[in-house]
């Protein structure tokens, strides 16, 4: 079972469209990550949620963290090409800093 | 400023052959992490260190040792390399916020 469900997938879209992409689960994390792959790199850091209701903003892209801590979202506005990769979400296993667990990542392809 | 360094980029091994994938980071980061990634799988923790001296095992550790004898360096050992361990392995550090990742090495195992 995993920890943490991301959805969709895979999403395909056209340069200009709005998208979210949802990290969910039933357990409750003190944080959140966002990270965002391209082909043959390692994910690199987006953002850290901390407290319920978070909102953050980095540019287009728009981090939320749900009230009860069990979920987040993230929403990119206008996206381009170069927003294509895959965008992972990790909380950190059992409490324990030294242990991130990775949802299993959505896919995106943004079109020109 | 490296980062987190990892060798080799790519390798190609026969089943049963041993080999180690060094990692070393240049940011005095006290965690240290060696992740699998496969297609639809994300990435999958193998191993995790939260100190020098100090590992413990994730959620897919079978077949892989590590240990951390200096705070820079956590070498991740294949002792008999199998096709299911054919995958991108990432290594990555953390000072309690977020982690750097290295560039990969790409595993294959014939």
């Amino acid at each position: 079972t995993q920890l943490l469900e991301q959805s969709p997938q895979f999403l395909s879209i056209q340069e200009g469209e709005n998208l979210t992409v949802y990290c969910n689960s039933s357990s409750v994390f003190s944080s959140l990550q966002w990270y965002r792959q391209e082909p043959g790199e390692g994910p690199v850091l987006l953002v850290t949620v901390v407290t319920g209701g978070e909102v953050k903003k980095l540019k287009r892209l728009t981090f939320q963290f749900g009230d009860a801590r069990k979920d987040s979202s993230l929403h990119i506005t206008a996206a381009q090409p170069g927003d294509t990769g895959l965008y992972l979400c990790a909380v950190h296993g059992s409490g324990n800093t030294g242990k991130l667990i990775f949802g299993q990542g959505t896919t995106l392809q943004v079109k020109p | 400023n490296a980062g987190v360094t990892q060798t080799p980029k790519f390798q190609v091994l026969k089943t049963g052959q041993s080999m180690t994938l060094q990692c070393a980071q240049d940011m005095n980061h006290e965690y240290m992490s060696w992740y699998r990634q496969d297609p639809g799988m994300g990435l999958r923790l193998i191993h995790y260190s939260v100190g020098a001296g100090i590992t413990d095992q994730g959620e897919v550790p079978n077949g892989y040792n590590v240990s951390r004898s200096t705070t820079e360096d956590f070498p991740l050992r294949l002792l008999s390399a199998a096709p299911s361990q054919t995958s991108v392995y990432f290594c990555a550090s953390s000072n309690n916020y977020g982690y750097t990742f290295g560039s990969g090495t790409r595993l294959t195992v014939v």
